[in-house]
């Protein structure tokens, strides 16, 4: 099994482009999550997705939109990237709820934004 | 709001020494979590726990639910054991699928 793993693995988008952030599971998870992480701060949800069709808002969603289509993939799209959302970011899942099942990360993705 | 603190938040150990790393948060939790992220950047899930103790290898997780305090030791470190360890806690009454971070204790073990 190959676990969660994420495409691309590093990118440079200039202001205003637009991209999206592949992750895929391989583990007939339910949950799947995608964080940015930051230096100085802990992980912080972007979106997350309790299923196959569903969606919803975590910490920091403003900027990303994401999609669900298979159970298998949840996407991250940033419509018009900003310099603010120059991160790594981090897909997960879980087999049911985040808080009380371990949590499958991929390898992150590098993104800057100019 | 819960806060998750780590410390410490920078350690350097020679080989051998055992290391404890701290997590305090502030109210009642469901779960917590030990996480760590290599040098490359990959992270790995290593324990959760809601109450007592678990242990993996040289790895030891505690938990205190009235101190609301969290430890992980490792017992014999050695260099390949240098890291990030992050905490993160589920709390009782929250939403079903946020946890909540701590910064992480970079660990350095030096041979």
């Amino acid at each position: 099994n190959a676990g969660v793993t994420q495409t691309p693995k590093f990118r440079v988008l200039k202001t205003g482009q637009s991209m999206t952030l592949l992750c895929a599971q391989d583990m007939n998870h339910e949950y799947m999550y995608w964080y940015r992480q930051d230096p100085g701060m802990g992980l912080r949800l972007i979106h997350y997705s309790v299923g196959e069709g569903t969606t919803a808002k975590g910490e920091v969603p403003d900027g990303y939109n994401v999609s669900r289509l298979k159970k298998q993939n949840f996407l991250l799209g940033l419509e018009s990237a900003a310099p603010s959302q120059t991160s790594v970011y981090f897909c997960a899942s879980s087999y049911s709820s985040q808080g009380r099942q371990t949590q499958y990360f991929g390898p992150g993705t590098r993104l800057l934004v100019l | 709001k819960n806060e998750v603190e780590q410390s410490p938040q920078n350690l350097t150990a020679q080989e051998g020494e055992f290391i404890t790393i701290n997590c305090s948060y502030s109210v009642g939790i469901s779960a917590l979590h030990w996480l760590q992220q290599h040098p490359g950047g990959g992270i790995v899930s290593l324990f959760m726990l809601s109450s007592g103790k678990k242990k993996h290898g040289r790895l030891i997780a505690t938990i205190n639910i009235q101190e609301k305090h969290s430890s992980l030791h490792i017992t014999a470190s050695h260099p390949r054991d240098s890291a990030v360890y992050i905490c993160a806690v589920f709390y009782s009454g929250g939403s079903n699928y946020k946890l909540t971070f701590g910064k992480g204790t970079l660990l350095t073990v030096n041979p």
